[in-house]
């Protein structure tokens, strides 16, 4: 059965860091890449960046440079979302998703991420 | 970027209804490079089209896609109960990859 399962839920304070991993099962890891979207409550869905099983090369929205690292452990076949210096704005729920040639075609139930003093 | 701009923002409809949302994107898409999400309240997206107007595996017939360049539609010939949901177009043709705003249908 292929499956994305993502990490639970996180509370952060502001100019914290915040990690949520992807744990992908069920088909071949490094055929498919990892990306992640999140959507702050009530808002639409924001594109973040992506991953690749395959080599590790990533690509990502240019609001996040400096803050987004994307890894994956081929051992585990994992990916992980880490984002720094977090402000309330980014209170979201974050979904990772894998693809193969740019849509999405399966995602996980997604990790809400709450920034809060 | 390119913006991919959803058209209407909500749609009322009746069961049994046809539903025709729009995605027009600011610049060029080449290859067809679009799909369309649903999304319910709570749960994560799914993949309805991709390639513009190909349905992703599992996806009934009553949904299709169509379109090229720069305008898009998602059409559902006839609403049952489950399509009241949001619809997103997406496009992955140049980085960033970018989501229109969504289309609510809601029931009228």
């Amino acid at each position: 059965q292929v499956q994305l399962v993502q990490s639970g839920a996180e509370v952060k304070k502001p100019g914290a860091s915040v990690k949520v991993s992807c744990k992908t099962s069920g088909y071949t890891f490094s055929s498919y890449g990892i990306a992640w979207v999140r959507q702050a409550p009530g808002q639409g869905l924001e594109w973040m960046g992506w991953i690749s099983g395959y080599i590790g090369n990533t690509d990502h929205a240019q609001k996040f440079q400096g803050r987004l690292t994307m890894t994956t452990d081929t051992a585990t076949n994992t990916a992980y979302m880490e984002l720094r210096s977090l402000i309330s704005d980014d209170t979201a729920v974050y979904y990772c998703a894998r693809f193969g040639s740019g849509y999405l075609d399966l995602w996980g139930r997604g990790t809400l991420v709450t920034v809060s003093s | 970027e390119n913006v991919l701009t959803q058209s209407p923002g909500t749609l009322s409809l009746s069961p049994g209804e046809r539903a025709t949302l729009s995605c027009r994107a600011s610049q060029n898409i080449r290859h067809s490079h679009l799909a369309w999400y649903q999304q319910k309240p709570g749960q994560a997206p799914i993949l309805l089209i991709y390639g513009a107007s190909t349905r992703a595996t599992g996806i009934p017939g009553r949904f299709s896609g169509s379109g090229s360049g720069t305008d898009f539609t998602l059409t559902i010939s006839s609403l049952e109960p489950e399509d009241f949901a949001v619809y997103y177009c997406q496009q992955y043709d140049t980085s960033p990859w970018t989501f229109g705003q969504g289309t609510k249908v809601e029931i009228k």
